[in-house]
């Protein structure tokens, strides 16, 4: 079955730009969506359609897409944004969902 | 306003059932695609299953195929997993997750239940 990589972390300065990113074959054929999970709290929808934010979702969050390589751009990190990151995504064959394995952000 | 409320968690010993619920008022039910994902401690995200958003198909993830169930209830806007066999590999939070089923297929998760946790312990 198809898999999406994930960097486990990545941090970044107070106030700067970061890209998380998420590879993997379903990435040609299904645009990833992406979610931010707090600690003990539900995920929450950032963008889906490659980049389109649910209402809501703050404008220093967007999301990209090159072959089988998908990122989440953060520009201007807040410390509110230090979080574990997911993408994920739809197995075109079989129409399973597939989400990496998370990204925590730490923001410095 | 949207919410989902799961029940029915608990702990269970191996080889045991039990059934999960949410509850999904406030948004047109059979609009929507709705999705398990579970979560194991300190794990990462896992998707479970899905019932399409007209009902025309179920889809389950390989681990969990041919012992869970999901089913869903349009008279009372409820959501159902039912899980046998019980492995203590299934241990996790569990979430429900609504899918507006952009472009037709499933996909973007756009509002998450806060979860219910299932032990399968002995």
């Amino acid at each position: 079955s198809s898999e999406l990589t994930q960097d486990p972390a990545v941090s970044v300065a107070l106030g700067q730009t970061v890209r998380i990113t998420c590879q993997g074959d379903s990435l040609r054929n299904s645009y990833p969506s992406w979610y931010q999970q707090k600690p003990g709290q539900a995920p929450v929808l950032l963008i889906h359609g490659n980049d389109n934010r649910p209402s809501g979702i703050p404008d220093r969050f967007s999301g990209s897409t090159s072959g089988k390589t998908g990122s989440l751009t953060i520009t201007g990190a807040q410390a509110e944004d230090e979080a574990d990151y997911y993408c994920n995504s739809r197995d075109s064959v079989d129409n399973h969902l597939i989400f990496g394995g998370g990204t925590r952000l730490t923001v410095l | 306003q949207v919410q989902l409320l799961e029940s029915g968690g608990g702990v269970v010993q191996p080889g045991g059932s039990l059934r999960l619920s949410c509850a999904a008022p406030g948004f047109s039910f059979r609009s929507y695609g709705l999705h398990w994902v579970r979560q194991a401690a300190g794990k990462g995200l896992e998707w479970v299953a899905v019932i399409w958003y007209d009902d025309s198909q179920e889809n389950y993830a390989d681990s969990v195929k041919g012992r869970f169930t999901i089913s869903r209830d349009h008279s009372n806007n409820m959501l159902y997993l039912q899980m046998n066999s019980l492995r203590g590999d299934d241990t996790a939070v569990y979430y429900c997750a609504r899918d507006p089923f952009y472009g037709g297929l499933p996909g973007a998760l756009d509002f998450w239940g806060q979860g219910t946790p299932v032990t399968v312990s002995s």
